[in-house]
């Protein structure tokens, strides 16, 4: 099945609000995990990545979370704006075997109201 | 830099015809991948390729398909005798170096083939 899954299907917040993307992965050899944001039509754009000897990195309007223990990932962004609407995908990848590809979760469609 | 490029941006094929995708990686990257995302669903990995090699391709279905990166030109994704199931968006992502030294993934905007 899937290593890595996210919780909600659409994530629905009102414009100028902080938005958390959920991520959860099962594979403990997982050690590198990037936030990708994919708007309708489009391939995916890179937001952020974190490794896993980190919890947390954060860039512009944008913060990363990991927790390795409960083998979770967040993504929060701060202040949406209407061009944050799109899905957001979080993928990782296993540095000590397995496929040379990234892995990713199903997505999340942020949904930003006026 | 004019990024991934991938073309055709949409292609029709009937059953059992023959689908050809084509990208073209950023400018000094020799490190190719192949993508299949499905309505509704993330991308699913295929295919990793060098310049005229395949280094990983587990992700690729064992029949119909096939992918090449020749030493001049793009690299491409053939698929044999299209079924409806083929339908998707096929991305191609490219990178500066192997995938577990630095994973500067950048990805084009996909190719949607449509299976009537």
């Amino acid at each position: 099945g899937e290593s890595v899954g996210l919780h909600l299907p659409t994530l629905s917040v009102q414009e100028g609000d902080n938005s958390i993307i959920n991520c959860a992965y099962s594979n403990s050899a997982s050690d590198y995990f990037i936030w990708y944001k994919q708007e309708s039509g489009k391939g995916p754009q890179f937001i952020i990545d974190i490794r896993s000897n980190m919890d947390k990195r954060q860039g512009q309007r944008v913060t990363v979370l990991l927790n390795k223990t409960v083998k979770h990932l967040s993504l929060q962004i701060a202040a949406t704006q209407p061009g944050d609407s799109a899905v957001y995908f979080c993928a990782e990848f296993a540095s000590g075997g397995g496929a040379d590809g990234l892995t990713f979760g199903k997505g999340t469609h942020l949904i930003i109201q006026p | 830099n004019a990024g991934v490029m991938q073309n055709p941006r949409h292609l029709v094929r009937r059953r059992g015809q023959e689908a050809r995708l084509r990208c073209s990686p950023m400018k000094g990257h020799s490190h190719v991948y192949w993508y299949r995302q499905l309505p509704e669903e993330g991308l699913k990995f295929m295919v990793y390729l060098q310049k005229e090699n395949i280094i990983d391709e587990s992700g690729m279905p064992k029949e119909r398909f096939s992918a090449e990166f020749p030493k001049e030109g793009p690299s491409i994704l053939r698929i044999q005798q299209v079924v409806r199931g083929d339908s998707a968006a096929y991305f191609c992502a490219s990178s500066p170096e192997a995938p577990r030294t630095n994973y500067g993934y950048t990805f084009g905007s996909g190719t949607r083939l449509t299976v009537v």
